[in-house]
């Protein structure tokens, strides 16, 4: 089945614990991108890879890294999470460059800084 | 950058229909979609619209853009409780390389 699988889908941690949430795609898509959700916020975007080592930041990346090491795996992480990251988080890819087919995303991370 | 708004939230009985509006500020948006978001789920792509569209149909939904007002709605008949979720529109501008989302409108279905 094609699809994107995000892990953990809760997690809960303590301030300045790093932490790293994978992100897989099946797919052989080229373009991942990583958003937050946040009640009336919408979905902010985090980062995003169009292709292997190429990343660049989207609207909201400060206190991120990400790696694109490998066309599946875009992982994202927190070196010193904080309590204004928590928040459910997606991963979401396309076949190229934001689809004019739209996102393929995932079921989503759970987090919560305490 | 893109700013884009919907109204947090819809109330609608069941076999009414269901009009979600959202509206933008970017005119240069290329490629405009709606997503629909269950509980506990991700975001699922519902259907999209080219810019040089003005109406596309797609079994019970109905998109209609209207470039000029800068303003996006999506229209479901005969509305069912599965419809109840969070809807989001969402735009890709030219050249850029992402798409911005609206804020999600919550869709309530009573029986």
């Amino acid at each position: 089945e094609a699809q994107v699988t995000q892990n953990p889908r809760y997690l809960i941690t303590v301030t300045g614990k790093k932490l790293t949430v994978t992100c897989s795609q099946n797919m052989n898509h080229e373009y991942m991108s990583w958003y937050r959700q946040d009640p009336g916020l919408g979905l902010r975007q985090i980062y995003y890879s169009m292709n292997v080592e190429v990343t660049d930041k989207g609207d909201v990346p400060e206190g991120y890294k990400v790696s694109r090491k490998e066309k599946r795996n875009f992982p994202l992480i927190l070196e010193s999470p904080s309590p204004n990251q928590t928040s459910l988080y997606f991963c979401a890819s396309s076949p190229t460059v934001p689809a004019n087919y739209g996102y393929t995303f995932g079921s989503g991370t759970r987090l919560t800084v305490v | 950058g893109e700013d884009v708004e919907q109204s947090l939230f819809l109330s609608v009985r069941e076999g009414d229909s269901s009009v979600i509006n959202c509206t933008y500020t970017d005119s240069s948006s290329t490629y405009l979609y709606w997503y629909k978001q269950e509980p506990g789920a991700g975001l699922q792509l519902l259907t999209y619209i080219f810019s040089n569209m003005d109406m596309k149909q797609d079994q019970r939904l109905t998109v209609l853009l209207n470039k000029k007002d800068k303003h996006l709605s999506l229209r479901i008949a005969d509305t069912q409780t599965g419809d109840s979720a969070i809807y989001f529109c969402a735009f890709r501008s030219g050249g850029y390389q992402k798409v911005t989302f609206g804020t999600g409108t919550k869709l309530q279905v009573i029986p």
